[in-house]
Protein backbone atom coordinates (compact mmCIF):
# COMPACT_ATOMS: atom_id res chain seq x y z
CA UNK A 1 0.00 0.00 0.00
CA UNK A 2 1.16 3.53 -1.04
CA UNK A 3 1.13 5.78 1.85
CA UNK A 4 1.71 8.80 -0.50
CA UNK A 5 -0.43 10.17 -3.25
CA UNK A 6 1.09 12.24 -6.13
CA UNK A 7 -0.95 14.20 -8.59
CA UNK A 8 -1.16 14.46 -11.68
CA UNK A 9 -0.70 10.88 -12.70
CA UNK A 10 0.42 12.44 -16.04
CA UNK A 11 1.21 16.01 -17.10
CA UNK A 12 2.22 17.27 -20.81
CA UNK A 13 3.12 20.77 -20.89
CA UNK A 14 4.89 23.04 -23.94
CA UNK A 15 8.54 24.35 -23.22
CA UNK A 16 8.60 27.34 -21.38
CA UNK A 17 5.74 26.60 -19.52
CA UNK A 18 5.67 26.31 -15.42
CA UNK A 19 4.26 23.16 -13.75
CA UNK A 20 3.52 21.51 -9.85
CA UNK A 21 3.59 18.64 -8.93
CA UNK A 22 1.62 17.43 -5.72
CA UNK A 23 2.35 14.51 -2.87
CA UNK A 24 -0.45 14.07 -0.45
CA UNK A 25 -0.27 12.00 2.95
CA UNK A 26 -2.49 11.28 6.46
CA UNK A 27 0.86 10.38 7.63
CA UNK A 28 3.50 12.35 9.02
CA UNK A 29 6.61 11.73 7.75
CA UNK A 30 10.22 12.73 9.11
CA UNK A 31 11.87 13.60 5.86
CA UNK A 32 10.87 13.37 2.40
CA UNK A 33 12.82 12.70 -0.87
CA UNK A 34 12.38 13.99 -4.12
CA UNK A 35 13.49 11.50 -7.35
CA UNK A 36 13.40 12.02 -11.29
CA UNK A 37 13.34 8.40 -13.24
CA UNK A 38 14.23 8.25 -16.81
CA UNK A 39 13.19 4.82 -18.51
CA UNK A 40 15.31 1.77 -18.23
CA UNK A 41 17.20 3.55 -15.04
CA UNK A 42 16.97 3.92 -11.75
CA UNK A 43 15.53 6.70 -9.62
CA UNK A 44 18.23 9.74 -8.77
CA UNK A 45 17.73 11.72 -5.53
CA UNK A 46 16.75 15.63 -6.45
CA UNK A 47 16.33 17.10 -2.95
CA UNK A 48 15.28 15.84 0.58
CA UNK A 49 13.28 18.15 3.31
CA UNK A 50 13.27 17.52 6.78
CA UNK A 51 11.84 20.59 8.11
CA UNK A 52 7.71 21.69 8.06
CA UNK A 53 7.92 24.72 5.93
CA UNK A 54 11.00 24.03 4.42
CA UNK A 55 11.52 25.50 0.91
CA UNK A 56 14.82 24.39 -1.09
CA UNK A 57 15.38 25.50 -4.96
CA UNK A 58 17.57 23.87 -7.40
CA UNK A 59 17.95 25.92 -10.37
CA UNK A 60 14.29 26.03 -11.47
CA UNK A 61 13.00 23.54 -9.75
CA UNK A 62 11.55 24.24 -6.01
CA UNK A 63 10.33 22.11 -3.28
CA UNK A 64 8.24 23.17 -0.50
CA UNK A 65 7.50 20.93 2.63
CA UNK A 66 4.39 21.25 4.43
CA UNK A 67 3.77 22.89 8.07
CA UNK A 68 2.37 19.71 8.76
CA UNK A 69 5.20 17.46 7.60
CA UNK A 70 2.32 15.70 5.57
CA UNK A 71 2.75 16.97 2.57
CA UNK A 72 4.91 18.52 -0.46
CA UNK A 73 5.03 20.02 -3.49
CA UNK A 74 7.43 20.36 -7.14
CA UNK A 75 7.34 23.40 -9.17
CA UNK A 76 9.21 23.81 -12.28
CA UNK A 77 9.85 27.25 -13.97
CA UNK A 78 9.85 27.53 -16.94
CA UNK A 79 10.04 23.54 -18.00
CA UNK A 80 12.74 22.11 -20.70
CA UNK A 81 12.34 18.89 -22.83
CA UNK A 82 15.16 18.19 -20.04
CA UNK A 83 12.69 18.03 -17.58
CA UNK A 84 10.81 14.79 -19.24
CA UNK A 85 10.82 11.89 -16.56
CA UNK A 86 8.58 10.54 -13.85
CA UNK A 87 8.79 12.25 -10.87
CA UNK A 88 8.84 10.36 -7.44
CA UNK A 89 8.44 11.70 -4.17
CA UNK A 90 8.89 9.34 -1.10
CA UNK A 91 9.23 9.50 2.61
CA UNK A 92 10.50 8.05 5.60
CA UNK A 93 9.11 7.78 9.29
CA UNK A 94 10.42 8.51 12.11
CA UNK A 95 13.24 6.15 13.29
CA UNK A 96 12.43 4.41 10.22
CA UNK A 97 14.86 3.79 7.22
CA UNK A 98 12.62 2.40 4.52
CA UNK A 99 11.34 4.75 1.86
CA UNK A 100 7.40 4.65 0.82
CA UNK A 101 7.00 6.19 -2.45
CA UNK A 102 3.96 7.72 -4.00
CA UNK A 103 3.03 5.94 -7.80
CA UNK A 104 4.85 9.12 -9.54
CA UNK A 105 3.93 11.80 -11.77
CA UNK A 106 4.81 11.39 -15.27
CA UNK A 107 6.06 14.98 -17.12
CA UNK A 108 6.58 15.24 -21.00
CA UNK A 109 7.73 18.73 -22.17
CA UNK A 110 7.07 19.23 -25.65
CA UNK A 111 9.72 21.18 -27.53
CA UNK B 1 32.29 8.58 -7.01
CA UNK B 2 31.24 5.38 -8.67
CA UNK B 3 27.49 5.38 -7.56
CA UNK B 4 25.63 2.03 -6.84
CA UNK B 5 25.94 -1.32 -9.49
CA UNK B 6 24.12 -3.78 -10.29
CA UNK B 7 24.49 -6.86 -12.30
CA UNK B 8 22.88 -7.64 -14.55
CA UNK B 9 21.29 -5.16 -16.32
CA UNK B 10 18.64 -7.44 -17.80
CA UNK B 11 17.65 -11.32 -16.69
CA UNK B 12 15.62 -13.35 -18.79
CA UNK B 13 14.43 -16.76 -17.47
CA UNK B 14 11.87 -19.18 -17.45
CA UNK B 15 9.37 -19.50 -15.17
CA UNK B 16 10.54 -22.28 -11.88
CA UNK B 17 14.27 -21.17 -12.38
CA UNK B 18 16.66 -19.62 -9.80
CA UNK B 19 17.82 -16.19 -10.75
CA UNK B 20 20.56 -14.03 -8.47
CA UNK B 21 20.98 -10.31 -8.75
CA UNK B 22 24.23 -8.07 -7.81
CA UNK B 23 24.10 -5.28 -5.96
CA UNK B 24 27.58 -3.09 -5.31
CA UNK B 25 26.52 -0.48 -3.09
CA UNK B 26 28.87 3.41 -2.61
CA UNK B 27 32.13 2.20 -1.11
CA UNK B 28 31.19 4.80 1.99
CA UNK B 29 27.79 3.72 2.28
CA UNK B 30 26.91 0.73 5.76
CA UNK B 31 23.15 0.83 4.63
CA UNK B 32 21.93 -0.73 2.09
CA UNK B 33 18.07 -1.48 0.23
CA UNK B 34 16.60 -3.81 -2.07
CA UNK B 35 13.37 -2.19 -3.88
CA UNK B 36 10.96 -3.71 -6.42
CA UNK B 37 9.50 -1.86 -9.01
CA UNK B 38 6.90 -2.79 -11.81
CA UNK B 39 4.87 -0.28 -14.31
CA UNK B 40 3.43 2.28 -13.42
CA UNK B 41 4.21 2.46 -9.63
CA UNK B 42 6.70 3.48 -7.32
CA UNK B 43 9.35 1.55 -6.15
CA UNK B 44 8.49 -1.05 -3.24
CA UNK B 45 10.38 -1.82 -0.15
CA UNK B 46 11.54 -5.28 0.23
CA UNK B 47 14.51 -5.51 2.78
CA UNK B 48 17.31 -3.04 4.28
CA UNK B 49 20.87 -4.11 6.24
CA UNK B 50 22.94 -2.13 7.82
CA UNK B 51 26.10 -3.14 7.61
CA UNK B 52 26.40 -7.14 7.27
CA UNK B 53 22.92 -7.55 9.31
CA UNK B 54 19.71 -7.87 7.80
CA UNK B 55 17.56 -5.58 9.74
CA UNK B 56 13.86 -5.48 7.90
CA UNK B 57 12.45 -7.59 5.29
CA UNK B 58 8.77 -6.79 3.81
CA UNK B 59 5.87 -8.90 3.83
CA UNK B 60 6.81 -9.07 -0.06
CA UNK B 61 9.55 -11.25 0.44
CA UNK B 62 8.13 -14.55 0.21
CA UNK B 63 10.32 -17.63 0.94
CA UNK B 64 11.79 -18.19 -2.14
CA UNK B 65 13.38 -14.55 -1.93
CA UNK B 66 17.02 -14.03 -0.04
CA UNK B 67 19.00 -11.71 0.23
CA UNK B 68 22.55 -11.72 1.67
CA UNK B 69 25.31 -8.79 2.14
CA UNK B 70 28.36 -11.02 3.79
CA UNK B 71 31.31 -8.47 5.08
CA UNK B 72 28.76 -5.36 4.82
CA UNK B 73 30.28 -5.21 1.60
CA UNK B 74 28.15 -6.25 -2.00
CA UNK B 75 24.70 -7.65 -1.49
CA UNK B 76 22.88 -10.23 -3.67
CA UNK B 77 19.16 -11.14 -3.82
CA UNK B 78 17.89 -14.24 -4.95
CA UNK B 79 15.00 -15.73 -6.15
CA UNK B 80 14.08 -19.59 -6.12
CA UNK B 81 11.84 -21.01 -8.57
CA UNK B 82 10.34 -17.81 -10.02
CA UNK B 83 6.78 -16.92 -11.01
CA UNK B 84 4.86 -14.84 -13.85
CA UNK B 85 4.53 -12.40 -10.81
CA UNK B 86 8.12 -12.00 -10.13
CA UNK B 87 8.66 -10.00 -13.40
CA UNK B 88 9.75 -6.26 -12.61
CA UNK B 89 12.62 -3.97 -11.90
CA UNK B 90 14.69 -4.63 -8.87
CA UNK B 91 16.28 -1.63 -7.37
CA UNK B 92 19.31 -1.66 -5.27
CA UNK B 93 20.03 1.72 -3.07
CA UNK B 94 22.33 3.07 -0.55
CA UNK B 95 22.69 5.52 2.33
CA UNK B 96 25.57 6.09 5.25
CA UNK B 97 23.93 6.29 8.73
CA UNK B 98 24.63 5.60 12.28
CA UNK B 99 22.29 3.17 13.66
CA UNK B 100 18.68 4.62 15.01
CA UNK B 101 19.35 7.76 12.19
CA UNK B 102 16.08 7.56 10.20
CA UNK B 103 15.71 9.40 6.83
CA UNK B 104 19.20 9.57 5.23
CA UNK B 105 19.26 9.95 1.72
CA UNK B 106 19.38 6.85 -1.03
CA UNK B 107 21.18 7.04 -3.82
CA UNK B 108 19.63 4.07 -6.60
CA UNK B 109 21.55 1.85 -9.25
CA UNK B 110 19.65 1.19 -12.36
CA UNK B 111 18.85 -1.69 -11.28
CA UNK B 112 18.23 -5.54 -13.00
CA UNK B 113 14.77 -5.76 -15.10
CA UNK B 114 13.63 -9.67 -14.78
CA UNK B 115 11.04 -10.94 -17.15
CA UNK B 116 9.83 -14.62 -17.07
CA UNK B 117 8.84 -16.28 -19.94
Amino acid sequence: TQLLEQSPQFLSIQEGENLTVYCNSSSVFSSLQWYRQEPGEGPVLLVTVVTGGEVKKLKRLTFQFGDARKDSSLHITAAQPGDTGLYLCAGTSSNDYKLSFGAGTTVTVRA
Amino acid sequence: DTGVSQNPRHKITKRGQNVTFRCDPISEHNRLYWYRQTLGQGPEFLTYFQNEAQLEKSRLLSDRFSAERPKGSFSTLEIQRTEQGDSAMYLCASSFGFFGEGGKPQHFGDGTRLSIL
